[in-house]
């Protein structure tokens, strides 16, 4: 069993609509949990963390924490062609430890 | 967020020479730093973790005689291609670990190298 597991998609959403992202982690330890975003050619980049079960917002990102389910979500409100990427959820089980990856959900935007 | 900087961002270079690749932590320093490689719509694949003043920890099928990694100082971690051919071709990445504790640490990625090999 992956550590990380993620839907690759592709999954398609209207331009203004909201874009949900599921992942869900093997381990019940995992204490931190990560969603970066990559557009095609360039390196992943950080657009959200949470540690507490719940819901985190940060502009049109929610991230959703559900350690009892083990799983997190990433929500993005008012998608726009710009959203367009593969969204990569990660997962760190400690300070120290490695972090974990899903593959991926490429999330296209259509205008 | 923490600037972790990867240089070259591209390189192209003929069958069995060999590549260096640089990832630095800019505003921070970074104890371990992790290297990846990844193929055209696959998945970020870890290929060893980078532990400064130590020898690196190869993920299992990553030739460490191949992949040379040398982390000599806190903020400077290099990715050595030897001999390379076109199979190596790939995007190669580099990570570092920003921050303290368990809600404090974060992974920043440089911006990636693109290797080319004729």
């Amino acid at each position: 069993q992956k550590e990380v597991e993620q839907n690759s998609g592709p999954l398609s959403v209207p331009e203004g609509a909201i874009a949900s992202l599921n992942c869900t982690y093997s381990d019940r330890g995992s204490q931190s949990f990560f969603w970066y975003r990559q557009y095609s050619g360039k390196s992943p980049e950080l657009i959200m963390s949470i540690y507490s079960n719940g819901d985190k917002e940060d502009g049109r990102f929610t991230a959703q924490l559900n350690k009892a389910s083990q799983y997190v979500s990433l929500l993005i409100r008012d998608s726009q062609p710009s959203d367009s990427a593969t969204y990569l959820c990660a997962v760190n089980l400690n300070t120290g430890n490695q972090f974990y990856f899903g593959t991926g959900t490429s999330l296209t935007v259509i205008p | 967020g923490a600037v972790v900087s990867q240089h070259p961002s591209w390189v192209i270079c003929k069958s069995g020479t060999s590549v260096k690749i640089e990832c630095r932590s800019l505003d921070f320093q970074a104890t371990t730093m992790f290297w990846y490689r990844q193929f055209p719509k696959q998945s970020l694949m870890l290929m060893a973790t980078s532990n400064e003043g130590s020898k690196a920890t190869y993920e299992q099928g990553v030739e460490k005689d191949k992949f040379l990694i040398n982390h000599a100082s806190l903020t400077l971690s290099t990715l050595t291609v030897t001999s390379a051919h076109p199979e190596d071709s790939s995007f190669y990445i580099c990570s570092a670990r920003a921050g303290q504790g368990v809600r404090g640490e974060k992974l920043f990625f440089g911006s990636g190298t693109q290797l080319s090999v004729l």
